[in-house]
């Protein structure tokens, strides 16, 4: 497998549920971010990890709990989420941090499309 | 907060047509960079432009980056089906790890 892979493409869930996105690069790359796509809004930056140490968090409610157990890996945890948050939920990794002048390119996984009921 | 402005949000034109469409904000950016988002895919880059009145060229494609690096523009020339698509527009601050600051993309359909 080459480039950026999430898993699952789709996924429907309640309020109370919890489950997991799961993001796997296979590039190289030291960073990782997960990205909130919404309908009329811009990507918003939910979290970034360089070499598996968490650098940013944009004040993202606690229901999203990320986790990058290695540099390749990336999951998203849910829990109590609420219909507000469906949306596409896109991984996506860079040789090194971007956002700091240095014009790196983000690799975008196919996103997972989320639903909450 | 950084904001891009992106315009048209939607565009929808004749095959063969060509088409511009802007990207512009009130702050400056050290780079931009321009993705493509086709249905049930991510982004995908386009190109990076750096320099204050950079102009670069992708075949049909023309990315003009704004003498001031606060805005650019994006012309399609003899548009194709094939391109039609989310464009977003992204710039980097080069300030600290913010990633990068995306527009709310102009979503363009070409029609045979």
């Amino acid at each position: 497998e080459t480039g950026v892979t999430q898993t699952p493409r789709h996924l429907v869930m309640g309020m109370t549920n919890k489950k997991s996105l799961k993001c796997e690069q296979h590039l190289g790359h030291n960073a990782m971010y997960w990205y909130k796509q919404s309908a009329k809004k811009p990507l918003e930056l939910m979290f970034v990890y360089s070499l598996e140490e968490r650098v940013e968090n944009n004040s993202v409610p606690s229901r999203f709990s990320p986790e990058c157990p290695n540099s390749s890996h990336l999951f998203l945890h849910l829990h109590t989420l609420q219909p507000e948050d469906s949306a596409l939920y896109l991984c996506a990794s860079s040789h090194e941090l971007v956002g700091q002048g240095n014009t790196g390119e983000l690799f975008f996984g196919e996103g997972s499309r989320l639903t909450v009921l | 907060t950084q904001l891009l402005e992106q315009s048209p949000q939607f565009l929808s034109i004749q095959e063969g047509e060509n088409l511009t469409v802007y990207c512009n904000s009130s702050s400056v950016f050290s780079s931009l960079q321009w993705y493509r988002q086709e249905p049930g895919e991510g982004p995908v880059l386009l190109v990076t432009v750096v320099t204050g009145g950079e102009v670069k060229k992708l075949k049909r494609l023309t990315f003009q980056f704004g003498d001031a690096r606060k805005d650019s523009s994006l012309h399609i020339t003899a548009a194709q089906p094939g391109d039609t698509g989310l464009y977003l527009c992204a710039g980097d601050s080069g300030g600290g790890a913010d990633g990068l600051t995306f527009g709310k993309g102009t979503h363009l359909i070409i029609q045979p």
